[in-house]
C-alpha cells in the first residue's frame, strides 16, 4: 500500500493563479481531509469529506474548493491564490467508526509559496 | 467552540520521562488523539483516548480527564528519535466527526 499520496511535493504560484493539490488514498478511506499548517498554528482543517460525492467545510474553507468524485481521490483546489495561502498543504484519511475519527494517516505534504 | 492549550516548548535528556499537558473548552467531543510531528515530515498517529483513564502503548501513555478538561502524554526513557512536535486534538463534531488540533509541543531531548 501507498498510503496517502500527495502532489506535487512543492508549488511556486504568483498571486491571483489557480491550481490543484492531488490526494490519493488506497486504503479504501470513507473520510479525506485537508489541513495547512501554519508556524505556531498547529494544523487547521480546510475542507474535509465522509465518502464519495460529499465534503464539508472545516475552520478555514475561504479560497479553497474540494470535490469527491471517487473514494481515492480527493483533490484540493485553489481559486485565485494569495500569499496568505502560502503554507504547507497535508491531506489525511482515515476510516469512520460510528461517525468518529480514531487514527487518521497524513499525506508527505505539500509545501506552497505565493508571491 | 473549542480551544485546546499546549506548552509551546519542553526539554529533557535521554532516559527522562517527560509529560506534555493539553488542556482543552469545548462543549463535547468523542476523544482526545495525540499525534507525532518529525521536522518536514507528516504528522503521525499516537494514541487515542475515548474514555477517562490512562492508554499506554509502548513507551507512550496518554491519559483523559473529562471532568477537569484536561490530557496528557507520557513518554518514557526518552531518545533523541523522541524530539518532534506533538499535538493534542479533539475529536468532535455535530453530525460527522472532525479533528481540531492545539499549536504543539516542540520536544527537544539533550544527550
Amino acid at each position: 500500500n501507498a498510503g496517502v499520496t500527495q502532489t506535487p511535493k512543492f508549488q511556486v504560484l504568483k498571486t491571483g493563479q489557480s491550481m490543484t493539490l492531488q490526494c490519493a488514498q488506497d486504503m479504501n478511506h470513507e473520510y479525506m481531509s485537508w489541513y495547512r499548517q501554519d508556524p505556531g498554528m498547529g494544523l487547521r482543517l480546510i475542507h474535509y469529506s465522509v465518502g464519495a460525492g460529499i465534503t464539508d467545510q472545516g475552520e478555514v474553507p475561504n479560497g479553497y474548493n474540494v470535490s469527491r468524485s471517487t473514494t481515492e481521490d480527493f483533490p484540493l483546489r485553489l481559486l485565485s491564490a494569495a500569499p496568505s495561502q502560502t503554507s504547507v498543504y497535508f491531506c489525511a484519511s482515515s476510516t469512520l467508526r460510528q461517525g468518529i475519527i480514531y487514527e487518521q494517516y497524513f499525506g508527505p505534504g505539500t509545501r506552497l509559496t505565493v508571491t | 467552540g473549542q480551544s485546546l492549550e499546549q506548552p509551546s516548548e519542553v526539554t529533557a535528556v535521554e532516559g527522562a520521562i517527560v509529560q506534555i499537558n493539553c488542556t482543552y473548552q469545548t462543549s463535547g467531543f468523542y476523544g482526545l488523539s495525540w499525534y507525532q510531528q518529525h521536522d518536514g515530515g507528516a504528522p503521525t498517529f499516537l494514541s487515542y483516548n475515548a474514555l477517562d483513564g490512562l492508554e499506554e502503548t509502548g513507551r507512550f501513555s496518554s491519559f483523559l480527564s473529562r471532568s477537569d478538561s484536561y490530557g496528557y502524554l507520557l513518554l518514557q526513557e526518552l531518545q533523541m528519535k523522541d524530539s518532534a512536535s506533538y499535538f493534542c486534538a479533539l475529536a468532535r463534531g455535530s453530525t460527522l466527526g472532525r479533528l481540531y488540533f492545539g499549536r504543539g509541543t516542540q520536544l527537544t531531548v539533550w544527550p
